[in-house]
């Protein structure tokens, strides 16, 4: 079974730019996660799908972070601007039904904001 | 708020002590509590899952227990090894929708 893929696995930017993460969950894992992981901190989550449809973002910055997952598969998180405090792991995860169990997590996008 | 906390912060044994690794959380009314595993640029590996209704999981040399009451979770692994080496984080959900609120880890270090 092919894991979670995201891409790219390293980036690096200068505050005020855009970015934007990809994530390809398990095939038929109805619910995708993002986490963001800041050095010497557990993953924070950031938002959560059930399919196409956004479960939790209580924690997304929205006013510059958005998410979104077409077609209930594929999801792409985009920061705009970035902060240089954005710096961090971006981990995408994916389970097969809303809970914790079966959690499957990608390894993840290592963001540095300069 | 659900606060997870971990502690030690870091940890080395020789090869073949046994590791225990603790965890604990401020609301006792968790769905469910996890223990990953994570590498170096790699990301998380989930090692057990406990319920609410249990009390312990068993993996090979894991085991993990869990005490809502007073709040903790312990993973114990036997005869550690080398590759065993890994930050170990706890993670717990409380409720159904998979949300996992998690501590900052233990990282461990097992000598040769």
């Amino acid at each position: 079974e092919a894991g979670v893929a995201q891409s790219p696995r390293y980036k690096i930017i200068e505050k005020r730019q855009s970015v934007a993460f990809w994530c390809n969950p398990i095939s038929g894992h109805a619910t995708l996660y993002w986490y963001q992981q800041i050095l010497g901190q557990g993953p924070k989550l950031l938002i959560q799908f059930q399919n196409n449809g956004v479960v939790d973002d209580s924690q997304l910055p929205k006013d510059r972070f958005s998410a979104e997952r077409l077609k209930g598969v594929d999801s792409t998180l985009k920061i705009q601007p970035a902060k240089l405090e954005d710096s961090a792991v971006y981990l995408c995860a994916s389970s097969p039904t809303q809970g914790a169990d079966g959690y499957t997590f990608g390894s993840g996008t290592r963001l540095t904001v300069v | 708020k659900q606060e997870v906390t971990q502690i030690p912060a870091a940890l080395s044994v020789p090869e073949g002590e046994n590791l225990v690794l603790n965890c604990s959380f401020t609301d006792s009314a968790i769905y469910n509590l996890q223990w990953f595993r994570q590498d170096p640029g790699k990301g998380l590996t989930s090692l057990l899952l406990i319920q609410s209704s249990q009390r312990e999981q068993t993996s090979g040399r894991l085991n993990a227990s869990l005490d809502k009451s007073s709040g903790r979770s312990t993973l114990y692994i036997a005869a550690s090894q080398p590759g065993d080496s890994a930050t170990y984080l706890c993670a717990d959900s409380t409720d159904s929708w998979g949300k996992l609120q998690f501590g900052a880890g233990t990282q461990v270090v097992v000598t040769p």
